[in-house]
Order: structure tokens, then C-alpha cells, then sequence
């Protein structure tokens, strides 16, 4: 897997957008980058993925650089309800063997204030 | 449609006794796999299946056992519980599609071995 690097923590306040940014400067040109959350103590919730094009979908926006060595998740208007756990992921895509392999590291703990 | 199933819920386990956490999924998914949270911690992968009949080692399987007789279900077995295998342990189906991105999590079983 590409290793990837978020912060540890953010905040953010209630209907503002909250960008959450990633580094993943080792990944390979045929790794997808994955955005997953986890509130409290639930299982991890899929939000979002791409390869080279931004994509948006009714949860968030995904912004990947020309260089593909960072991204950014956007929540365009946060509530409090986002508050959570965001796991930035770049598996490694060899010959589909390694499909589903997710590796979680730590993620940013993002924390929306009223 | 209930999506991944976990049972039971929590647990409490004296050190060296053996049990088994069940995951049953209804939505024909190819790929299950287990994964296991510490406190403070990411997920780490325990083991995987891509299909009936076919099991893999993630990254810390030892300890546990895992069989995939039909699709639907992935059981995990602990074969002598010890106080470090105390933790949340979640698990997830996806189709086996390239890159489709979206696994599905169960709500997680919270083990405590004594």
C-alpha cells in the first residue's frame, strides 16, 4: 500500500466547509485513493474514492492533485454529525490479489463546534 | 436487506477459552474479511476471503482461524483467548470488482478476555 500522512486532528465549525487533507506521495499510477470515516465506536462508513479526477458524490468532494501525491476530502457544509474519525487509504491494486487489503492507519479526528 | 451481521455484540472471555464471532452478509458480496481495532488504533486486517472456499492471512492472523463454506457467512474462530486479543473486531464484504471502493462493515463485536 502507498503510505499515506494526515493530520492527527482538526476542527471545524458547524456549516462551514471542513477540508481534510492527505499525502500520499509514494502511490503508484494505478492506486485509487479511498476516503472512509468512522463515528464513535461504529464500523468505518465508505465516502468517497478517485484515481485522477476530482469527484463529488451526495457525501463530499474529492480533490486529488495533477501530481497525484496529495488529496483533500471536502464536507461542504459540516454538522455536527460529521464529527468523526476520516481514514485516508491508497491500497495497493496488484492484479485484484490485493483488492479489499485496506490498511487503516490512524486518520484525522475531525471535531465540528456548534 | 441487512447488510453484515455481527453476533454477538460483546463478549467476555476467560483467558484460554475458546469462541467463535459470527458475520453473515445478504448482499452475495465475494470478498469478507475481518478486522480488529484496538484502543486509539487504526483497523488492522486478521484474515480475508475471496469466495467460498478460499481464506487468506492479513496482517495479524495468528491466533485465530477463519473458514468460508458458503457466501454468506465468514466466521472467526479464537482458538485459545488471551487478554491481547481484547479488542473491537469488525467485519466487512464488498463485491470483488477492481476498485469499486466500498466495503461494507458490520457494527463491530466488542471481545473483553479476562
Amino acid at each position: 500500500d502507498a503510505k499515506t500522512t494526515q493530520p492527527t486532528s482538526m476542527d471545524c465549525a458547524e456549516g462551514r466547509a471542513a477540508n481534510l487533507p492527505c499525502n500520499h506521495s509514494t502511490i503508484s499510477g494505478n492506486e485509487y485513493v479511498y476516503w472512509y470515516r468512522q463515528i464513535h465506536s461504529q464500523g468505518p462508513q465508505y465516502i468517497i474514492h478517485g484515481l485522477k479526477n476530482n469527484e463529488t458524490n451526495e457525501m463530499a468532494s474529492l480533490i486529488i492533485t495533477e501530481d497525484r501525491k496529495s488529496s483533500t476530502l471536502i464536507l461542504p457544509h459540516a454538522t455536527l454529525r460529521d464529527t468523526a474519525v476520516y481514514y485516508c487509504i491508497a491500497p495497493a491494486n496488484a492484479g485484484g490479489t490485493s483488492y479489499g487489503k485496506l490498511t487503516f492507519g490512524q486518520g484525522t479526528i475531525l471535531t465540528v463546534h456548534p | 436487506n441487512a447488510g453484515v451481521t455481527q453476533t454477538p455484540k460483546f463478549q467476555v472471555l476467560k483467558t484460554g477459552q475458546s469462541m467463535t464471532l459470527q458475520c453473515a452478509q445478504d448482499m452475495n458480496h465475494e470478498y469478507m474479511s475481518w478486522y480488529r481495532q484496538d484502543p486509539g488504533m487504526g483497523l488492522r486486517l486478521i484474515h480475508y476471503s475471496v469466495g467460498a472456499g478460499i481464506t487468506d492471512q492479513g496482517e495479524v492472523p495468528n491466533g485465530y482461524n477463519v473458514s468460508r463454506s458458503t457466501t454468506e457467512d465468514f466466521p472467526l474462530r479464537l482458538l485459545s483467548a488471551a487478554p491481547s486479543q481484547t479488542s473491537v473486531y469488525f467485519c466487512a464484504s464488498s463485491v470483488l470488482l477492481m476498485n469499486t471502493g466500498e466495503l461494507f462493515f458490520g457494527e463491530g463485536s466488542r471481545l473483553t478476555v479476562l
